[in-house]
């Protein structure tokens, strides 16, 4: 089975553009979360949806950063305008059942804003 | 707010020594507790979970124990070897439903031979 799958891999943008990065989930698996990690910070839970419904979206930064889930295999993080201090490696991941359980990451989106 | 502390930031050992990594935390009573391996570039992998109710889990070299007294889990790899050089995240859920993944910024470990 193929994993969690992340696009795109690295994207280098400047400051002011609209960036989106994609995920496509685990087939069957019921959780998605959307994790950004920086040296400073380290991985922090940005959003989660269960059955493409957001639960818990208090760790979006700011209004700039917007998450869809349209249906079970495919979601969105969009950053709108994009600056320097978004910077980070995103990463979402997938779990079977309800959140807290083992997490299947993708291999990340490493987002450079200049 | 949930606070997850990894005491050490990097961990250097020798090859056939055991390592032993260490998470605290505060305020709240974890449901469950995991432990990742991250390399570099890659995203984190699952390695281990320890129930609230369980104090040791082991899996071949690897062993975790959860101590809900002191708010502390060990993690411990035993007759380490280079290729388990990595970073290692742990990683609590609140409760059983519904609460995501919280996690602490990990401890590199170094394994020479």
């Amino acid at each position: 089975d193929a994993g969690v799958i992340q696009s795109p891999r690295h994207e280098v943008t400047e400051m002011g553009q609209e960036v989106t990065l994609r995920c496509k989930p685990i087939s069957g698996h019921n959780s998605l979360f959307w994790y950004r990690q920086t040296m400073m910070r380290g991985l922090e839970l940005l959003i989660y949806f269960n059955n493409n419904v957001p639960i818990d979206d208090s760790g979006m930064p700011e209004d700039r950063f917007s998450a869809k889930m349209p249906n079970a295999s495919f979601s969105t993080l969009k950053i709108q305008p994009s600056e320097p201090r978004d910077s980070a490696v995103y990463f979402c991941a997938s779990t079977p059942g309800l959140a807290g359980g083992e997490l299947f990451f993708g291999e990340g989106s490493r987002l450079t804003v200049l | 707010s949930q606070k997850i502390e990894q005491n050490s930031e990097a961990l250097n050992i020798q090859e056939g020594k055991t390592a032993t990594l260490t998470c605290n935390y505060t305020n709240y009573s974890p449901a469950y507790l995991q432990w990742y391996r991250q390399d570099p570039g890659r995203g984190p992998v699952f390695l281990l979970l320890i129930r609230e109710n369980e104090k040791e889990k082991r899996k071949e070299r690897l062993k975790v124990t959860f101590d809900t007294t002191l708010k502390q889990s060990l993690f411990h790899i035993t007759a380490s070897q280079p290729a388990d050089s990595a970073t290692y995240l742990c990683a609590l859920a609140y409760n059983q439903a519904g609460t995501a993944l919280i996690f602490g910024k990990g401890t590199t470990l170094s394994v020479s031979s």
